[in-house]
């Protein structure tokens, strides 16, 4: 059964930054692609970012590209999303979610987040 | 990079049937069957129901249903329960991206 954990949320001023980290179990996490979502206080769904099962490709939203990072440790079963020039609208909670063995893969198994502001 | 579109909300009496439409256009929902739909309760992880337009996962139950038509994907949950009563959000696979859409809350009557 697939098992992640978020953490690294919490309250950031505009500006910051702030690293959260996805630990994951139950599978053979090397073997696939994994998913950062997002979802703002009373709003939907947002697919920001997701990335290749041996780090070699990743692909973002254009609302985050090139201020957020996403990356992995296969050896530690762990996946990051680094966040920089945090804005206001990056409030939400913060999914991580298991993919698929090829690129299409949609969000299949998923953790139960990790909230953070974004608040002076 | 638009976000699909669905109804704000739905709402049905328990054992009767409801769709929730999710429209897109010809470069993601229309372009292929990678479209899965979530349930999601309030305060919990989103849970894959459908994927690929109709297929469902070990353990999901035969009242949901998938379908698409063109632009537009519908779910369709059938003898609506008090426990079908969550928010439900389309995803489509969208040329290297992910679309969600909005999302439809469901209320049982």
């Amino acid at each position: 059964e697939v098992q992640l954990v978020e953490s690294g949320g919490g309250l950031v001023q505009p500006g910051g930054s702030l690293r959260l980290s996805c630990a994951a179990s139950g599978f053979t996490f090397s073997k696939y692609w994994m998913h950062w979502v997002r979802q703002g206080p009373g709003k939907g769904l947002v697919w920001i970012a997701h990335i290749k099962s041996d780090g070699g490709r990743t692909t973002y939203a254009d609302s985050v590209k090139g201020r957020f990072t996403i990356s992995r440790d296969n050896a530690k079963n762990t996946l990051y999303l680094q966040m920089n020039s945090l804005r206001v609208e990056d409030t939400a909670m913060y999914f991580c979610a298991s993919g698929g063995a090829l690129q299409t893969g949609q969000p299949w198994g998923w953790g139960q987040g990790t909230l953070v502001t974004v608040s002076s | 990079q638009s976000a699909l579109t669905q109804p704000a909300s739905v709402s049905g009496s328990p054992g009767q049937s409801i769709t929730i439409s999710c429209t897109g256009t010809g470069s993601d929902i229309g372009s292929h069957d990678l479209l899965s739909w979530y349930q999601q309760h309030p305060g919990k992880a989103p849970k894959v129901i459908i994927y690929e337009v109709s297929k469902r996962p070990s353990g999901v139950s035969d009242r949901f249903s998938g379908s698409k038509s063109g632009n537009t994907a519908s779910l369709t949950i059938s003898g609506l329960q008090a426990e079908d009563e969550a928010d439900y959000s389309c995803c489509s696979y969208a040329g290297n991206t992910f679309l969600f859409g909005g999302g439809t809350k469901v209320t049982v009557l």
